[in-house]
């Protein structure tokens, strides 16, 4: 089982610039959620993704969006970049309503 | 609104010594509650987790955490630490609600262990 895992592990990105983030869940969950993790802080959630539908909604603007296909894979883009998207993004995936398996993050440096 | 507050920024202990990070949580029903660990630069690994039941609930790596609702707290202990355990810890919580769920997370202790 390869567990969740997260495309690409490092990006940098110039501001103003979009990005897409790409995650796999692991085998036989069908719900995905994305994490920003800025440095010295805890995850905060950004949405989540269901039968290809967004489920939930954490406390992000517009420019962030996402999308889950068909095979339970998932991307999260942004738009515009500002310096502040720098971050350490986690996906996690889940069967169970609460329990989730989390990636090992992709950094992203807005620069 | 939910919440989690870690409320020790960064603690160091011995190896051999006993641990115990601490968590308090704000939630209006009966919360699902968890542990996470995270190595520098990697995604985060569950410890444990309480759902319901027995108070008192071991996790992986020897850890265990007791659930006290009367103070809603949500404490990480260790008997006995060893180097690898340096590591950043998280308390969480589940906000269930019938659309899904989303884990709140608190900022964080930070564990080092002296030799």
């Amino acid at each position: 089982d390869a567990g969740v895992t997260q495309s690409p592990t490092h990006l940098i990105k110039t501001r103003g610039q979009q990005v897409t983030l790409r995650c796999s869940p692991k085998s036989g969950h069908d719900t995905v959620s994305w994490y920003q993790q800025a440095l010295g802080q805890g995850p905060q959630f950004i949405f989540q993704y269901y039968e290809e539908e967004e489920r939930q909604r954490g406390n992000f603007p517009d420019r962030f969006s996402g999308h889950q296909f068909p095979n339970y894979s998932s991307e999260l883009n942004v738009n515009a970049l500002l310096l502040g998207d720098s971050a350490l993004y986690l996906c996690a995936s889940s069967l169970d309503r609460a329990e989730a398996f989390f990636g090992q993050g992709t950094r992203l440096t807005v620069v | 609104a939910q919440s989690v507050t870690q409320p020790d920024i960064h603690i160091t202990v011995s190896e051999g010594a006993s641990l115990e990070l601490r968590c308090n949580y704000s939630y209006g029903a009966t919360p699902y509650l968890f542990w996470y660990v995270q190595s520098p630069g990697q995604g985060l690994q569950l410890l444990l987790k309480y759902f319901s039941g027995d108070t008192l609930v071991q996790g992986i790596k020897g850890f265990e955490a007791e659930f006290k609702r009367s103070q809603s707290s949500f404490n990480l202990r260790k008997p006995s630490v060893h180097w690898s355990d340096a590591a950043e810890y998280f308390c969480a919580v589940a906000a269930l609600n019938q659309a899904g769920t989303a884990l709140i997370f608190g900022k964080g202790t930070t564990l080092s262990v002296s030799s």
